[in-house]
Formats: C-alpha cells, sequence, structure tokens
C-alpha cells in the first residue's frame, strides 16, 4: 500500500517568515495530494491541493510544490501569522480508483511572535 | 457554508459494547467516508461508502465495523464490541465526486472505551 512520509515532525518560525514541510510517497500512480489543517479540538480542514498534472500551486501566502519523478510534495507558507499556529497533514490518493487518503503523521507548525 | 456534523462530540462507553456514531454529511455530496485518528497519530482511513455500498475500505475496518445510511440525511458508523484499542476520533468526511476532489471533515467524535 501507499507510504507517506512527512518531515518535519515539529517546526518552529518567527512570525513573518516562511516555513516549508514536505512529504514523500510511494505509489508512482497517486493523482492526489491535499494539504489538511488542523486546529486543536477541531477536524482537518483542506488548505490547498494539487493534482499530477501541475507542479505548483499557489493561494495567497500558501503554495504547493510537486516533483512527480522524485515522489515528493512540499507546503509553502510565506509570511507566516499567529494564526498559522496548528498541525498540518499532508496526505496522498493513490492511483486505481482509490477512495481513501494515506495520510503523513503531521507537522506541529509553531509560530514564534 | 455547507459543513459536515457529527455527533455526538464525545463518546464514553464500556468495553465490549457497540456504538453508533452519527454523521450528516453535505447534502449534494454523494462520497461518504469515515477516518480514525488516535491520540497524537495520524489520520487513518476506515471505509468509504458510495451508492449505498461500500466501495473500499481499509485493513483496520475488520467484521467490528459497520456503515449505512439509514435514510437521505444520515451516515453512521457502528463498531460492535468496543475494545480499549478503539478509542480514538473519529471523523466522518463527504465529497462531491469523490476520487480526486476535496473531501470536507466533520468536527470528529471522541470515543473512549473504559
Amino acid at each position: 500500500g501507499e507510504n507517506v512520509e512527512q518531515h518535519p515532525s515539529t517546526l518552529s518560525v518567527q512570525e513573518g517568515d516562511s516555513a516549508v514541510i514536505k512529504c514523500t510517497y510511494s505509489d508512482s500512480a497517486s493523482n492526489y495530494f491535499p494539504w489538511y489543517k488542523q486546529e486543536l479540538g477541531k477536524g482537518p480542514q483542506l488548505i490547498i491541493d494539487i493534482r499530477s498534472n501541475v507542479g505548483e500551486k499557489k493561494d495567497q501566502r500558501i503554495a504547493v510544490t510537486l516533483n512527480k519523478t522524485a515522489k515528493h510534495f512540499s507546503l509553502h507558507i510565506t509570511e507566516t501569522q499567529p494564526e498559522d499556529s496548528a498541525v498540518y497533514f499532508c496526505a496522498v490518493l493513490s492511483g486505481g480508483g482509490a477512495d481513501g487518503l494515506t495520510f503523513g503523521k503531521g507537522t506541529h507548525l509553531i509560530i514564534q511572535p | 457554508e455547507p459543513e459536515v456534523t457529527q455527533t455526538p462530540s464525545h463518546q464514553v462507553t464500556q468495553m465490549g459494547q457497540e456504538v453508533i456514531l452519527r454523521c450528516v454529511p453535505i447534502s449534494n455530496h454523494l462520497y461518504f467516508y469515515w477516518y480514525r485518528q488516535i491520540l497524537g497519530q495520524k489520520v487513518e482511513f476506515l471505509v468509504s461508502f458510495y451508492n449505498n455500498e461500500i466501495s473500499e475500505k481499509s485493513e483496520i475496518f475488520d467484521d467490528q465495523f459497520s456503515v449505512e445510511r439509514p435514510d437521505g440525511s444520515n451516515f453512521t458508523l457502528k463498531i460492535r464490541s468496543t475494545k480499549l484499542e478503539d478509542s480514538a476520533m473519529y471523523f466522518c468526511a463527504s465529497s462531491e465526486q469523490g476520487g480526486n476532489t476535496e473531501a470536507f471533515f466533520g468536527q470528529g467524535t471522541r470515543l473512549t472505551v473504559v
């Protein structure tokens, strides 16, 4: 089955700096790569996603890059703000008609004021 | 904004008892999912449901688990004979088209088996 690795497990950055979280996956047929933000006591919320036919996608301060050859994708948050503090999960949808997402272990992002 | 709602928010049950976790997916969505998250760990896929039947299930989703859409709005997860290791957050999710489209997650039900 799909194996998703996410790094780092904890990331602390100064407010205003950028944060980068990286994930690798194992199934080369995977075709959908969402990123979720989870705040304490809440469910995961989609913040950005990318499909396998695109290399990069940006939405305001958030961007995702995908390298299909290397089987890794990254989340980039620029100009970080205190409200960006949360746990971020990458996820992968395997090819072959799979329905369920395989999640990474999560990154606890801490924005230092 | 439409959202997935789950009840109860917290359920405490005795080991060996049956529990039913309830979800109301977003009204025009056709694909429904259950995931679980053991405390401090990653979110794990349990099952997907489409057109009134299971479309995919993980190794975790064994005979102890079942899902049902009893009416036009609810989607339930039943856990028979609960075990201590079933303690987790259970998230319901729904999506409009399945596959590589956005899945919206509910707030979760925290299940504690004692």
